[in-house]
């Protein structure tokens, strides 16, 4: 079974701070998706990254995923009350060339304060 | 399209009735997921259809869980015999596969409380 760790599991910043948020796994993933939650909503899409060592932006994110295709981080710069949301990694596996069955971690819970 | 809409967005019910769920995806997509999430965790897969065709099945979907997706279109999640332990979020997802990585679309989810 491939599990993922995300840390910090809470996280609550002052508006205009940085952070950084963490997902790591002892297994190798195919791609590796960010996505963010609130409450009483689906996960919505931020990002998937396919490549060792790849980095990617979206505005004030940005996403990095692990040479070694174990880990990935997220980092957000000057973080404003809307980036307030739970931050879910989730993993694909490479299975007969299909991707499919995400497997998810717990998840960052992020409270920015205004 | 205005994405994946799941009804009802809340069900309350008694232990031992059964219950289902409905989830229209977006239209193109021939993936349709179903997950479960419960208070502070991430979504756990149940199960996944492409087309009409249901491909995998977790272990945590007991014989008391059925899905279907008719036609390829909408799906529906039955619970029978509901129990306490069975609430939590149920959310579906879709997506359009491509060999590298799959976007998934989730929907709000139907939030199942079993008293």
């Amino acid at each position: 079974t491939q599990l993922l760790e995300q840390s910090p599991q809470f996280l609550s910043i002052q508006e205009g701070e940085n952070l950084t948020v963490y997902c790591n796994s002892s297994s190798v993933f195919s791609s590796l998706q960010w996505y963010r939650q609130e409450p009483g909503e689906g996960p919505v899409l931020l990002v998937t990254v396919v490549t060792g060592g790849e980095v990617k932006k979206l505005k004030r994110l940005t996403f990095q995923f692990g040479d070694a295709r174990k880990d990935s981080s997220l980092h957000i710069t000057a973080a404003q009350p809307g980036d307030t949301g739970l931050y879910l990694c989730a993993g694909a596996f490479n299975s007969g060339g299909s991707n499919y069955k995400l497997t998810f971690g717990k998840g960052t819970l992020l409270t920015v304060n205004p | 399209d205005t994405g994946v809409s799941q009804n009802p967005r809340h069900k309350i019910t008694k232990r031992g009735q059964n219950v289902t769920f409905r989830c229209d995806p977006i239209s193109e997509h021939n993936r349709l997921y179903w997950y479960r999430q419960t208070l502070g965790q991430g979504p756990e897969f149940l199960t996944y259809f492409q087309n009409e065709a249901q491909l995998e099945k977790s272990r945590l979907l007991s014989d008391r869980f059925s899905a279907e997706r008719p036609k390829g279109s909408f799906s529906t999640l039955e619970i029978q015999r509901t129990e306490q332990g069975d609430s939590a979020m149920y959310l579906c997802a879709s997506s359009s596969w491509s060999p590298w990585s799959e976007k998934l679309f989730f929907g709000s989810g139907t939030q199942l409380s079993v008293l």
